[in-house]
């Protein structure tokens, strides 16, 4: 059962527009979110997480927004560039354990010029 | 800085051969991961690590076998390849602690015939 969806596989954007990436979960157990960057021949990266405790987290041009009660966050890039075109994965894990990381089938974003 | 590194990056197996993917971190992480990543499918958790000597299993652990004899390296085992192995496969690791992120390597592809 995939606890973690993705439902959008693509995503097309105007360089400097917003991109706003979905996820939504199922397993109301999930108390810490993260998002990772993939580009192509690579593994995953690091981009932003975000504590159950939390509704907002920001770092920069990245900011994740948790609402637990509809068990979906989302991912705003503000201003996208180029290089930020890549698949985003969701992620979520649970408190009792938070070594069995799920994770979404991914977004590839595409950033034009 | 070498980070999470994969060893081989390609191979291509015969049904029912045998081999062992390495994993090497040089951060001085306690815990180590062992995913697959198949097309339309979000990374999923093979087997872990959450300190040398121990090993514990994932989401999809069938037909795999993983060895942490030394903090740096995790192995994972194919004993009899099937086709159904036919994957993209990541290692991670992370430091202690809650909610930390993981690092990944960058992947092997791994082909059965």
């Amino acid at each position: 059962d995939q606890q973690v969806k993705q439902n959008s596989p693509s995503l097309s954007v105007q360089e400097g527009r917003i991109s706003i990436l979905n996820c939504d979960y199922t397993n109301s157990m999930f108390d810490y979110f993260l998002w990772y960057k993939k580009y192509p021949a690579e593994g995953p990266t690091f981009l932003i997480s975000i504590s159950s405790i939390k509704d907002k987290n920001e770092d920069g041009r990245f900011t994740v927004f948790l609402n637990k009660s509809a068990k979906h966050l989302s991912l705003h890039i503000v201003p996208s560039q180029p290089g930020d075109s890549a698949v985003y994965f969701c992620a979520a894990s649970s408190w009792y354990n938070n070594n069995d990381m799920r994770f979404g089938a991914g977004t590839r974003l595409t950033v034009k010029p | 800085n070498a980070g999470v590194t994969q060893t081989p990056k390609f191979r291509v197996l015969k049904t029912g051969q045998s081999m062992t993917l390495l994993c090497a971190q040089d951060m001085n992480h306690e815990y180590m991961y062992w995913y697959r990543q198949d097309p339309g499918m979000g990374l999923r958790l093979i087997h872990y690590s959450v300190g040398e000597g121990t090993t514990a299993k994932g989401e999809v652990p069938d037909g795999y076998n993983v060895s942490r004899l030394k903090k740096q390296n995790f192995l994972l085992g194919l004993e009899s390849a099937a086709p159904s192995q036919t994957s993209v496969y990541f290692c991670a690791s992370r430091t202690g602690g809650s909610n930390q992120p993981q690092h990944f390597g960058d992947g092997t592809r791994l082909s059965i015939l």
